[in-house]
């Protein structure tokens, strides 16, 4: 059974500072990596995707891969009160997509 | 916005009823999906159409019935379900299949079974 596992938290974060959220992976052979964020009542929205080795950078969200040891990061810059929510990791496994149980990220003002 | 757009955003019914949700996507995207996600869990993978066909049921009771007219519209028809099946419901499209395709997402349909 292929799993992808995240940090449940809460994660709580000052304002202005920098959030680190992890995944990690256990299917070597995974090539597509996404970052979903949801907010609370709603549904999951796109933020990032990686597929090779390095860093990704889209304003203030990088993601960052390292397929040797198998996880995948989402690091929020400035992180501000409206990054609060759920932060699901999915990774590509066997021709679908496999998910975290998502991670609660909380900025604090 | 979205440019996924599911009806109804929320659907209350009782155990007897038949009902159906919609999806429609004017994206062009070939493969389009549908989850369930219960409170504080990730999304669960129910079923997936690709160029119209259905090409992944993931064991789901056939009191969900899923259907793709075209290549921009799914449907999900709901007959006899229990108590347990309240959840929000998602639709999501991608460009093709394979899981290496970014997914997009709808709003959702919130449904509660009486």
């Amino acid at each position: 059974q292929k799993e992808v596992e995240q940090n449940s938290g809460p994660l709580s974060v000052p304002e202005g500072a920098i959030a680190s959220l992890n995944c990690t992976y256990s299917d070597r052979g995974s090539q597509s990596f996404f970052w979903y964020r949801q907010y609370s009542g709603k549904s999951p929205e796109l933020i990032m995707f990686i597929y090779s080795n390095g860093d990704k950078e889209d304003g203030r969200f990088t993601a960052q891969l390292n397929k040797a040891s198998q996880y995948v990061s989402l690091l929020i810059r400035d992180s501000q009160p409206s990054d609060s929510a759920t932060y699901l990791c999915a990774v590509d496994s066997n021709y679908q997509l496999i998910w975290g149980a998502g991670t609660k990220l909380i900025i604090k003002p | 916005d979205t440019e996924v757009t599911q009806t109804p955003k929320h659907l209350v019914m009782g155990m007897t009823n038949k009902k159906s949700l919609k999806c429609e996507q004017h994206m062009g995207h070939r493969a389009m999906y549908w989850y369930k996600q219960k409170a504080k869990k990730p999304p669960e993978l129910m079923f997936v159409y690709s160029y119209e066909k259905l090409s992944i049921n993931e064991s789901v009771p056939s009191r969900f019935s899923p259907e793709c007219p075209n290549s921009s519209l799914l449907n999900l028809h709901l007959h006899a379900l229990q108590p347990e099946d309240s959840a929000l419901y998602l639709c999501a499209s991608s460009p093709g299949t394979g899981g290496s395709q970014p997914q997009h997402f709808g709003d959702g349909t919130r449904l509660s079974i009486l």
